[in-house]
């Protein structure tokens, strides 16, 4: 069982700013993480994938995975409004199956 | 292309009633998944799919639950006798194989109440 855990927020920053999420899991041999969005009433979307250690940047979103530590963090620059959602952090070990965090809820204020 | 579709978007429903809910994976994916997300909580497995057999439906909660694919693409999940606790966001994804770097893509979900 990969047990996930993320920060447990809400979070809210200030537009502009950097919004940080963290998320930690169990299973060591877990080798795939995935950062979802999800709006309110929406589905999950896939903002980054990263598989190695190290940084991953898209944009505005920075994923960062330490693997020794068994942690994965997102970082969001530049925080807009638009951002306001709740991020899930998922992992994947050598199956199919995706374990998610209950995700964090961010704010960003105009 | 088209993504992965999911129907209806919405079911109400009284205890005790079967309901259908339908996925449509993206064309190509060979994996499928159906997830549940109750209020305010992380999704929850239930079951995968690779091709039109379950290797894995550990994550159905009862027997009440079932669910098939057929000619490798469109899955249905059956709840049968439903009761209250059985609300939820029903998810659907699929993948192109089933592999630990293949991304998850989801569907819209079926907004499930049963009064």
């Amino acid at each position: 069982q990969k047990e996930v855990e993320q920060n447990s927020g809400p979070l809210s920053v200030p537009e502009g700013a950097i919004a940080s999420l963290n998320c930690t899991y169990s299973d060591r041999v877990s080798q795939s993480f995935f950062w979802y969005r999800q709006y309110s009433g929406k589905s999950p979307e896939l903002i980054m994938s990263i598989y190695s250690n190290g940084d991953k940047e898209d944009g505005r979103f920075t994923a960062q995975l330490n693997k020794a530590s068994q942690y994965v963090s997102l970082l969001i620059r530049d925080s807009q409004p638009s951002d306001s959602a709740t991020y899930l952090c998922a992992v994947k070990g050598n199956d199919y199956k995706l374990s998610f965090g209950a995700g964090t809820t961010v704010t960003v204020r105009a | 292309g088209a993504g992965v579709s999911q129907s209806p978007s919405n079911k109400v429903t009284e205890k005790g009633k079967d309901v259908e809910l339908r996925c449509d994976p993206i064309s190509g994916h060979t994996a499928l998944y159906w997830y549940r997300q109750s209020l305010g909580q992380g999704l929850e497995f239930l079951i995968y799919f690779q091709g039109n057999s379950a290797p894995d439906k550990s994550g159905l909660p009862s027997d009440r639950f079932s669910a098939e694919r057929t000619g490798g693409s469109v899955s249905t999940l059956t709840i049968q006798r439903t009761q209250q606790e059985d609300s939820a966001v029903y998810l659907c994804a699929s993948s192109l194989a089933a592999s630990s770097g293949d991304t998850q893509y989801f569907g819209p979900g079926t907004r499930l109440t049963v009064l």
